[in-house]
Parts: C-alpha cells; sequence; structure tokens
C-alpha cells in the first residue's frame, strides 16, 4: 500500500529564515503523482504543486522549491525566506489509483510551520 | 472560475442524529471525493463520486453515504452520529478523478458531535 511520512511534527523558524519541509513516500508503482498541499487556519487545503513520477526536475515558483529524487523517495519543500504568512500545516500526498478508473489522495500527517516575525 | 463549495460550514449535531453535507464542485469537474479529516487518523480517504455513481470507497462502516446529482453536486451522509465523526470534512473536485489529477479542495465543514 501507499504510505507517506512526514517525520517533521512541527517546525519553528523566524522570518526570512530558509525552511525544508520533508516528505518520504512509498510506493510499489513505477508510475505515480506527488503533491504538496497547505492548510492555513481557516481550513481549506491549498494545492501548491503536482509531480509525476517521470520528472525528475526541480521546480521553482517564487520563494517555494521542490526537490524530488525518486533514488530516496523523497519529495521536500523548500520555503526562502520564510514570511509569517507561510504559518500553515503543510501536507505532501501520493496519489493512488482505485481499482480501475479514479484516485484517492494518501496524505502524510503533515508539518505544522510556524513563522514567527 | 469559482472555486469549490461546501455547506454549511459548521454544524454542531448530538448523538444518535444524521447529518448531511453538501458540496458543489468547481464548474466543469465531474469527479468529487470526500475526506475525513480528524486530529488523530489525519485525513482519509471517505468515497469518490463521478457521473453520479460511486466508483470507490474509503475504510468508513456505512452509516457513511454519499450521492452525487447531475450537475455534479454531491452530498454526505453520515447517520447516527457518533462522538468520533467530530470532524473536518473536506470536499475536493477534479476534471475526471483520473488517477494523478490534480483534486481542489473547498473550505471544508466542521462537525462538533455532543
Amino acid at each position: 500500500a501507499q504510505k507517506v511520512t512526514q517525520a517533521q511534527t512541527e517546525i519553528s523558524v523566524v522570518e526570512k529564515e530558509d525552511v525544508t519541509l520533508d516528505c518520504v513516500y512509498e510506493t510499489r508503482d513505477t508510475t505515480y503523482y506527488l503533491f504538496w498541499y497547505k492548510q492555513p487556519p481557516s481550513g481549506e487545503l491549498v494545492f501548491l504543486i503536482r509531480r509525476n513520477s517521470f520528472d525528475e526536475q526541480n521546480e521553482i515558483s517564487g520563494r517555494y522549491s521542490w526537490n524530488f529524487q525518486k533514488s530516496t523517495s523523497s519529495f521536500n519543500f523548500t520555503i526562502t525566506a520564510s514570511q509569517v504568512v507561510d504559518s500553515a500545516v503543510y501536507f505532501c500526498a501520493l496519489s493512488e489509483l482505485v481499482g480501475e478508473y479514479g484516485n484517492k489522495l494518501v496524505f502524510g500527517a503533515g508539518t505544522i510551520l510556524r513563522v514567527k516575525s | 472560475k469559482a472555486g469549490v463549495t461546501q455547506t454549511p460550514r459548521y454544524l454542531i449535531k448530538t448523538r444518535g442524529q444524521q447529518v448531511t453535507l453538501s458540496c458543489s464542485p468547481i464548474s466543469g469537474h465531474r469527479s468529487v471525493s470526500w475526506y475525513q479529516q480528524t486530529p488523530g487518523q489525519g485525513l482519509q480517504f471517505l468515497f469518490e463520486y463521478f457521473s453520479e455513481t460511486q466508483r470507490n470507497k474509503g475504510n468508513f462502516p456505512g452509516r457513511f453515504s454519499g450521492r452525487q446529482f447531475s450537475n455534479s453536486r454531491s452530498e454526505m451522509n453520515v447517520s447516527t452520529l457518533e462522538l468520533g465523526d467530530s470532524a473536518l470534512y473536506l470536499c475536493a473536485s477534479s476534471l475526471d478523478g483520473k488517477e494523478g489529477e490534480t483534486q481542489y479542495f473547498g473550505p471544508g465543514t466542521r462537525l462538533l458531535v455532543l
């Protein structure tokens, strides 16, 4: 079965520090998809990025960057120059094919990020 | 495009009652999935609907059910509520629910069972 591990339960940083959130996944599939979502206090899960298993290029979007390494089954997320607005719970997720059609997301436990001013 | 909407946002019920939650997907999205989020179990998949049919179901008791209408709007129902059903219920929509498709989430419904 698919599994996602986010070993860091909570991280506290001071504004402008860089921070990396770790994500390790387990799957037997050769084709799979990974996601990161952000959950602010309001509760809504906000989509950040989707990566398929064939694309190992790192991605940068503004202050956000993602490091995908199949060799270590990791998909880490780095926030550069963190800001108070980055405070949220961050979830890493793996898409699991269910039956012939459809998919479900298998989530990690989440990492609480607190950015202090 | 408007995002996924869920109603109501907050709900308080007592044990034994039943509850119905509603979800309107992003326009054009035909797949709707439901997830339960609790502090103890985290985010867990409940079920997925596509074209008014339940395609997949997670490991939840039969008290949890749902349906989807022809306009892709979905409802989930929990009967005979238990204290452990207190959770944030999140609805997500995607275009066709194919493997790897991005799911976009609504704001959730916070259910408190007393």
